[in-house]
């Protein structure tokens, strides 16, 4: 089965540093990966994801993601943060194993500090 | 253009008492999904629908019952609600198979179980 594994349930940075958030994956087959950001009182909206081709992907809101195959990893990151960014972030997976039903990593609520 | 749109969007039930939870998508898509999240849990499937005419479960459908009404709708049913159903619950939807597409979701339904 497929599975997704988002390390640190809340991540904290000030305004203007790097966020990095974690996610590994597992998969018996190449996967298709994606990142979600949910704001409160609000559904899920894709920030990026990554199917096939280049491994570095960007997505909205000045996001952008690395596939990397060897560590089954496709971490999330933003150079600069900015408050608007606080939010629950998402990792998913589908396809792996042949099923397109999308299962979600338990989230990694952003913190950002003035 | 409308996307998913999830009725009721709060709700509150007695234990043992039913109801439903209607969800709507207007991009012709084939795939239907409910899902509940709670704290720390992420987003768990409880039934989703490939395609108009089939359903199956999820990782949690005890306690649910669903209804594929055509392509548009899918319906989630608790028969007779428990304090354990307290959540949140989404729609989404989505292409099947082919090209990767992300999932769309709706705005969500809080739902109290007292």
């Amino acid at each position: 089965a497929q599975s997704v594994t988002q390390l640190g349930s809340h991540v904290s940075v000030s305004e203007g540093a790097l966020v990095l958030l974690r996610c590994n994956y597992s998969s018996s087959v190449p996967p298709y990966l994606f990142w979600y950001v949910q704001y409160p009182n609000q559904g899920l909206q894709l920030l990026l994801k990554y199917t096939t081709g280049a491994t570095l992907v960007k997505g909205i809101n000045g996001f952008e993601a690395e596939f990397k195959k060897s560590e089954t990893s496709f971490h999330l990151t933003k150079p600069s943060a900015h408050m608007s960014d606080a939010a629950e972030y998402f990792c998913a997976v589908s396809k792996a194993g042949g099923s397109y039903i999308p299962t979600f990593g338990r989230g990694t609520s952003l913190i950002v500090h003035p | 253009n409308a996307g998913v749109t999830q009725t009721p969007k709060f709700q509150v039930l007695k234990t043992g008492q039913s109801m439903t939870l209607q969800c709507a998508q207007d991009m012709n898509h084939n795939s239907m999904y409910w899902y509940r999240q709670d704290p720390g849990m992420g987003l768990r499937l409880i039934y989703y629908s490939a395609s108009e005419g089939t359903t199956d479960k999820g990782e949690v459908p005890n306690g649910y019952n669903v209804s594929r009404l055509n392509k548009r709708e899918f319906s989630l049913r608790l028969e007779s609600a428990a304090p354990s159903q307290t959540s949140v619950y989404f729609c989404a939807s989505s292409e099947w198979g082919g090209a990767a597409t992300e999932a769309f979701f709706g705005q969500g339904t809080r739902l109290t179980v007292v």
